[in-house]
C-alpha cells in the first residue's frame, strides 16, 4: 500500500490565484482530514470527511473548499490564495468508528509546502 | 474549543538519559488521547491512542500513561537514543468529533 499520497510537494502561488491540493489514500479508510501546520503552532484542522459525499468544517475552514466524491480522494481547493495561507498542508486518513476519527490512529501524507506571494 | 498544552516546548538530553514530557487537555467531554512522533522532513506517525483512565501503553522504550480525570498524559522514553530525536505531538478528541493537537515537544538526543 502507498498509504496517503499528496501532490504537489511544493508550490508557489501568487495572491489571488487558485489551486487544488490532491490527496489520495489506498487503505479504504472512511475518515479523511486536511490540516495546516504553521511555524510554532500545532496542526490545525481545516476540513474533514466521514465518508464519500460528506464533509464538515474544522477549526480553520475559511478560504478553503473540499469535496469527497470517492472513498479514496479528498482534494482541498484554495480559490483566492492569500499570504495567510502560506503553510504546510497535511492530509490524513483513519479507519474509525463512532465520534469522528478520535478512536483510531490517523495516517498522514508527506505534506504540501505552499507559499503565497 | 479544546486547548491542548504540551510541556516542555523543547528538550535536549544525552544519549542514554531517560526523559518524559507532559500533555494537558480538558477533562470534560474526553474521548481519546493520541501521541504522534514527527521526525523532521517526514509525516507524523502514531505512537499510541488511549481512551481509558489509567491506560498505560508501551512500544519498545517508549511508554505513555493517561489520567482523564485530571486531564493529563505523560510520554516516557527510557534510555534515549539519537534516533528518538523528533517532535512528539499529542492530540485530544472530544465530543465535537475531531482531534485538537498540541504544539509538540521537540526532543534532541545528543550522542
Amino acid at each position: 500500500n502507498a498509504g496517503v499520497t499528496q501532490t504537489p510537494k511544493f508550490r508557489i502561488l501568487k495572491i489571488g490565484q487558485s489551486m487544488t491540493l490532491q490527496c489520495t489514500q489506498d487503505m479504504n479508510h472512511n475518515y479523511m482530514y486536511w490540516y495546516r501546520q504553521d511555524p510554532g503552532m500545532g496542526l490545525k484542522l481545516i476540513y474533514y470527511s466521514v465518508g464519500a459525499g460528506i464533509t464538515d468544517k474544522g477549526e480553520v475552514p475559511n478560504g478553503y473548499n473540499v469535496s469527497r466524491s470517492t472513498t479514496e480522494d479528498f482534494p482541498l481547493r484554495l480559490e483566492l490564495a492569500a499570504p495567510s495561507q502560506t503553510s504546510v498542508y497535511f492530509c490524513a486518513s483513519s479507519q474509525s468508528w463512532g465520534v469522528a476519527g478520535v478512536f483510531n490512529e490517523q495516517f498522514f501524507g508527506p505534506g504540501t509546502r505552499l507559499t503565497v506571494l | 474549543i479544546l486547548n491542548v498544552e504540551q510541556s516542555p516546548q523543547s528538550l535536549h538530553v544525552q544519549e542514554g538519559d531517560s526523559t518524559n514530557f507532559t500533555c494537558s487537555f480538558p477533562s470534560s467531554n474526553f474521548y481519546a488521547l493520541h501521541w504522534y512522533r514527527w521526525e523532521t522532513a517526514k509525516s507524523p506517525e502514531a505512537l499510541f491512542v488511549m481512551t481509558l483512565n489509567g491506560d498505560e501503553k508501551k512500544k519498545g522504550r517508549i511508554s505513555a500513561t493517561l489520567n482523564t480525570k485530571e486531564g493529563y498524559s505523560y510520554l516516557y522514553i527510557k534510555g534515549s537514543q539519537p534516533e528518538d530525536s523528533a517532535t512528539y505531538l499529542c492530540a485530544s478528541g472530544g465530543s465535537q468529533g475531531n482531534l485538537i493537537f498540541g504544539k509538540g515537544t521537540k526532543l534532541s538526543v545528543k550522542p
